[in-house]
């Protein structure tokens, strides 16, 4: 069965500060990594990757992917309050859109 | 464009009863998906659909069940209710390849009393 582990389930930290978010996934048949950020509505899509070692931007938000180990960060810095969110992760594997996501990482800004 | 719609947005039912939600994706968006997220759980796999065939299925019981229309608007329906799936109901559409984002919907809010 196809599993996606993110940790920590949950962060508080300081405007300015940087924080990782981590995720480790077993799935077959690997196809894309996603990032989803998630207020109090709809995932909304971050990053995808697919291939190791290449990293995403895009303003203070960043993503590696890591094939051979089989993890991914997701990396914020200069954090603030409208950064608090439910990040979560997703794997798309066996082909077509079956995706498996991780339980979230809920993380909290505080001024 | 417009996004992801899904109705209605919220809804209570009782146990034993059935419904029915509905989600319309994304103009020429072609695969439509749909999820169940509770606390405890994250967000879950329940089905997947392009073309009016569903591709891809999630380990839920049988009282869980799709279609889609050749509109690529998908509905889905849950049988005899249990307190159990009171949840959020997400629907996202994608273009439909391995290698393409899918859009949330807002969800359906359904409780189960």
């Amino acid at each position: 069965e196809d599993k996606v582990v993110q940790s920590p389930l949950s962060l508080v930290v300081h405007e300015g500060d940087t924080v990782t978010l981590n995720c480790s996934y077993e799935v077959t048949n690997f196809r894309s990594l996603l990032w989803y950020k998630q207020e109090k509505k709809a995932p909304t899509f971050l990053f995808m990757l697919t291939s190791s070692g290449i990293e995403k931007k895009s303003g203070r938000l960043s993503s590696i992917l890591d094939k051979k180990e089989l993890f991914s960060i997701l990396n914020i810095t200069a954090t603030q309050t409208g950064d608090s969110a439910v990040y979560l992760c997703a794997v798309n594997s066996g082909g077509y859109q079956k995706v498996t996501f991780g339980i979230g990482t809920k993380l909290q800004v505080i001024p | 464009k417009a996004g992801v719609t899904q109705t209605p947005r919220y809804l209570i039912k009782t146990r034993g009863q059935q419904v029915t939600l509905s989600c319309s994706p994304i103009s020429g968006h072609r695969s439509v998906s749909w999820y169940q997220q509770t606390p405890g759980q994250g967000l879950q796999f329940l089905f997947e659909y392009f073309s009016e065939t569903q591709r891809n299925k999630g380990n839920f019981p049988g009282r869980f069940s799709g279609r889609q229309f050749s509109n690529s608007r998908s509905e889905m329906n849950v049988s005899t209710l249990e307190l159990g799936d009171s949840a959020l109901y997400l629907c996202a559409s994608s273009l439909g390849y391995s290698d393409n984002e899918q859009f949330f919907g807002p969800g359906t809010r359904l409780t189960v009393l």
